[in-house]
């Protein structure tokens, strides 16, 4: 699976979008890009997945780049319950069972 | 829908000693992943099961070992503990694309 690259940490004040960069220059044509974060002290949860065109759901969007060598996860209203490890993962999909490869992540930090 | 359930919720050995911990997936789940989590990094895959049968390994010695049982719940075996064992330990289960992770058992080997 290709690498990826995270800043390791944002503030973010509440009420306002957080944007959190990723890069995978590596990515393949049979890659997704993933993104998971992890709230202290909890599992992994996911958040939202995309192959190249934008993607969104309740809880974010994310926007993939045309060369598919970028992406960034949106919060459009970050809270406080935001705060977390946000985990930008890509990996070759076929079905349930490939194993995420897990970088260092981003520790977002939203602040009243 | 309990979720993906894992014990104990932390744990104590000694060096040399020997594990187990345990999960419980997603109702319906087939696939169970166990990851280490030391602290401050990303969690590493350690194997997963599917089948009863080991599908798929990450780069962990033999010490780790790992079952599956017919209801699909899963046990993690942690062999001749060491002090760099101490870790989270992630239970994560899946049947489609999304892969749900338990609360982990915090492991604290001294």
């Amino acid at each position: 699976d290709a690498k990826t690259t995270q800043p390791t940490s944002m503030d973010c004040a509440e009420g306002r979008a957080a944007n959190l960069p990723c890069n995978h220059s590596t990515i393949s044509g049979n890659e997704y890009v993933y993104w998971y974060r992890q709230i202290h002290s909890q599992g992994p949860q996911y958040i939202i997945h995309g192959l190249k065109n934008n993607e969104t759901n309740e809880m974010a969007s994310l926007i993939i780049t045309e060369d598919r060598k970028s992406s960034t996860l949106i919060l459009p209203h970050a809270t406080l319950r935001d705060t977390a490890v946000y985990y930008c993962i890509v990996r070759a999909y076929n079905n349930a069972g490939n194993m995420l490869t897990f970088g260092g992540g981003t520790r977002l930090m939203v602040k009243p | 829908d309990a979720g993906v359930t894992q014990s104990p919720t932390h744990l104590i050995k000694t060096r040399g000693q020997q594990v187990t911990l345990r999960c419980s997936p997603k109702s319906g789940h087939d696939t169970v992943s166990w990851y280490q989590q030391a602290l401050g990094q990303g969690p590493q895959f350690i194997f997963q099961y599917y089948e009863e049968e080991e599908r798929q390994r990450g780069n962990f010695p033999d010490r780790f070992s790992g079952h599956q049982f017919p209801n699909y719940s899963s046990e993690l075996n942690v062999n001749a503990l060491l002090l760099g064992d101490s870790a989270l330990y992630l239970c994560a289960s899946s049947l489609g694309y999304e892969q749900f992770f338990g609360p982990g058992t915090r492991l604290t080997v001294l």
